[in-house]
C-alpha cells in the first residue's frame, strides 16, 4: 500500500520562473493539504483540495495555487518565484472532511525547493 | 487568531524522561496533535488527544487540557534515535491542522 508520493524530491528554479509540484495522495484518501516549511520552522497551512476544489487556504498570495484531479492527486504551482519560496513543500492526505480522527494526517516526503 | 507556542530546542540525556510543553489558541478546536520530525524527512504521527487526560503508547505520552489550552507530550527512556524535531500541532477545523514551530530535541549519551 503506498503511502504519500511527491514529485520531484528536489528542485531549484531562477526568481521569476514557475514552478509545479504533484502529489499523489495515500491509497483509500480523498483529501490533499499543501504545506510549506522553511527551515528550522514547522509546517504552514497553504491550502486544501476536496472533491476538485480548494477547500481552506492559508495566509498565502494568489501566486501560489493548486489542482486536484479526478484520481485525487494533486499539484502545487508557484508563479513568479521569490528567494523567500526556497523551502520544504509538504504534500499531506487524509480521508474525507470532518475525518482528523486517529492519525491526521500522512505526510510525503516532501520537495526541496531552492530559488537562486 | 491562531497561535501555537512550544519552547525552540530542549536537551536530555539517553535513558532519562523529557517532557516537550505546547500552549495554544486557536479559532477552532479539533483534536490536538504530536508529530516526530527527523532531519529533512516527513513528520510521522505520534498521538492524537481531543478529551482531557493522557494517552500512552509505549515511550510516549501526551496529555491534554482544553481549558487550559496546554498539552505535553512525554518522552520516556530516551534513546539516541529519539533526537529529532517534534511537532505540535491543532486539528483547527474539520480537517485541517495548524503546526506550531517545533521543538527541536537533542539527545546525549
Amino acid at each position: 500500500d503506498a503511502g504519500v508520493t511527491q514529485s520531484p524530491t528536489h528542485l531549484i528554479k531562477t526568481r521569476g520562473q514557475q514552478v509545479t509540484l504533484r502529489c499523489s495522495p495515500k491509497s483509500g484518501h480523498d483529501t490533499v493539504s499543501w504545506y510549506q516549511q522553511a527551515l528550522g520552522q514547522g509546517p504552514q497551512f497553504i491550502f486544501q483540495y476536496y472533491e476538485e476544489e480548494e477547500r481552506q487556504r492559508g495566509n498565502f498570495p494568489d501566486r501560489f495555487s493548486g489542482h486536484q484531479f479526478p484520481n485525487y492527486s494533486s499539484e502545487l504551482n508557484v508563479n513568479a518565484l521569490l528567494l523567500g519560496d526556497s523551502a520544504l513543500y509538504l504534500c499531506a492526505s487524509s480521508q474525507g472532511q470532518g475525518n482528523l480522527y486517529s492519525y491526521g494526517y500522512t505526510f510525503g516526503s516532501g520537495t526541496r525547493l531552492t530559488v537562486v | 487568531g491562531q497561535n501555537i507556542d512550544q519552547p525552540t530546542e530542549m536537551t536530555a540525556t539517553e535513558g532519562a524522561i523529557v517532557q516537550i510543553n505546547c500552549t495554544y489558541q486557536t479559532s477552532g478546536f479539533n483534536g490536538l496533535f504530536w508529530y516526530q520530525q527527523h532531519a529533512g524527512e516527513a513528520p510521522t504521527f505520534l498521538s492524537y488527544n481531543v478529551l482531557d487526560g493522557l494517552e500512552e503508547k509505549g515511550r510516549f505520552s501526551s496529555f491534554l487540557s482544553r481549558s487550559k489550552g496546554y498539552s505535553y507530550l512525554l518522552l520516556k527512556e530516551l534513546q539516541m534515535k529519539d533526537s529529532a524535531s517534534y511537532l505540535c500541532a491543532v486539528g483547527s477545523s474539520a480537517s485541517k491542522i495548524i503546526f506550531g514551530s517545533g521543538t527541536r530535541l537533542s539527545i546525549r549519551p
